[in-house]
């Protein structure tokens, strides 16, 4: 299995500020990388995807980047409503693998 | 717009069977496109990818799970369902079902909301 690990585990910020998270894969995955923003109770929601797509709806403060092993997530301007768990995930195999999750909370 | 609900016993005795179904609406689940899969996340946990099916029945298991799993496609009711046999007190989770446009290289842009199996006596 590719293992997708996440940093940091968790994250204090404040409204307006930039936020970034980083997952790294334990092997090569071209751009086959996807994040999702997960709140409590609600299902996961697709944000990015192929690296650097970004979802239809989603809003533009949202941004990703990266290729083969290294990849970001970034958030230009936080909102109140970003504060949740975001999630990295590979879609290079059929076994999708998830990162262990970036809990962002307010500071 | 593609909706998917879970729906299956909440409750679940240790060394039973888990069954779940995943009813989807708004779209075909015979779609050539799309792939349907399943996801777990215990309570506090990360998120685990258990397994793909595709509508003429081809499945892909999570190797750490794929002797306890099946998973079953049901085209008439535009339904697909999960199986977990053996269960202990560690498959108790929030269990997802959700749609992939294709077997690698998407994301997964349509879940349901998720329903929390417990195993307990």
């Amino acid at each position: 299995d590719i293992q997708m690990t996440q940093s940091p585990s968790s994250l204090s910020a404040s409204v307006g500020d930039r936020v970034t998270i980083t997952c790294r894969a334990s092997q090569s995955i071209d751009t086959f990388l996807n994040w999702y923003q997960h709140k409590p109770g609600k299902a996961p929601k697709l944000l990015i995807y192929a690296a650097s797509s970004l979802q239809s709806g989603v809003p533009s403060r949202f941004s990703g980047s990266g290729s083969g092993t290294d990849f970001t997530l970034t958030i230009s301007s936080l909102q109140p409503e970003d504060f949740a768990t975001y999630y990295c995930q590979q879609s290079y195999t059929t076994l999708y693998t998830f990162g262990q999750g970036t809990k962002l909370e307010i500071k | 717009q593609l909706q998917l609900q879970e729906s299956g016993p909440g409750l679940v005795k240790p060394s039973e069977t888990l069954s779940l179904t995943c009813t989807v609406s708004g779209g075909s689940i015979s779609s050539s496109r799309d792939y349907w899969g399943w996801i777990r996340q215990p309570p506090g946990k990360g998120l685990e990818w258990i397994g793909s099916i595709y509508y003429t029945g081809s499945t892909y298991y999570n190797p750490s799970l794929k002797s306890r799993v099946i998973l079953s496609v049901d085209t008439s009711n535009n339904q697909f369902s999960l199986k977990l046999s053996s269960v202990t007190a560690a498959d108790t989770a929030v269990y997802y079902c959700a749609r992939r446009e294709g077997l690698v290289g998407t994301g997964v842009d349509s879940w349901g909301q998720g329903t929390l199996v417990t195993v307990s006596a």
